[in-house]
């Protein structure tokens, strides 16, 4: 069974643009949670989708955006890029979003913002 | 702010020795996970602890789970090379926090031949 893919794996924007990452979640998996990693803050929680619904969100600001499709693919936008959001976007996928369903992570997607 | 503690940020040890993770906490979760981090990938699932006091061994790794449910520790013995790796525990809470994980800050295990 494919694992969860990303894509783009590497991306590099400048301030002010805005930017779009992919996440392909394991077949068969309906919840897609997204998170920011940086060496500051560590692995931050991003939103969490689950039958093309928001059903949780951490504490970003509303430039962070996402959605989720019928076929449980999800995208996430970052609006207005700052030097701050550069960082490794990690997308996780679960057949259900409960605490004892394992989260499968991708390799994730390398933002640099210059 | 990282509700989850893990301690040491940083161990560098010879192959054969052993070492503990410690993942601390003031609040109390629902089940707790590590995860093992190798550069330019996305964090791998080790194990997943739910019931306090639970003991869970894979291989060489040994994963207790606090009695009250908020603290955890990794022990790994006779570490190897292929250790090598950023250990991160993760914790969900109350059970509207689906999907959502919260994750310590890591430790970064180096092991030497």
């Amino acid at each position: 069974k494919a694992g969860v893919t990303q894509t783009p794996r590497y991306l590099i924007k400048t301030r002010g643009q805005q930017v779009t990452l992919s996440c392909s979640p394991i077949s068969g998996h309906r919840s897609v949670s997204w998170y920011q990693q940086t060496p500051g803050q560590g692995l931050q929680f991003l939103f969490e989708y689950f039958s093309e619904t928001q059903r949780n969100k951490g504490n970003f600001p509303g430039r962070f955006s996402g959605r989720q499709f019928s076929n449980s693919r999800s995208e996430m936008n970052v609006s207005t890029l700052e030097l701050g959001d550069s960082a490794l976007y990690l997308c996780a996928s679960s057949v259900y979003p409960k605490g004892t369903d394992t989260q499968y992570f991708g390799p994730g997607t390398r933002l640099t913002v210059l | 702010t990282q509700l989850l503690e893990q301690s040491p940020q940083f161990l560098s040890i010879q192959e054969g020795e052993n070492l503990t993770v410690y993942c601390n906490s003031s609040s109390v979760f629902s089940s707790l996970q590590w995860y093992r981090q190798e550069p330019g990938e996305g964090p791998v699932l080790l194990v997943t602890v739910v019931t306090g006091g639970e003991v869970k061994k894979l291989k060489r790794l040994t994963f207790q789970f606090g009695d009250a449910r908020k603290d955890s520790s990794l022990h790994i013995t006779a570490a190897q090379p292929g250790d090598t790796g950023l250990y991160l525990c993760a914790g969900e809470g109350a059970a509207d926090s689906w999907g959502k994980l919260q994750f310590g800050a890591g430790t970064q295990v180096v092991v030497t031949p």
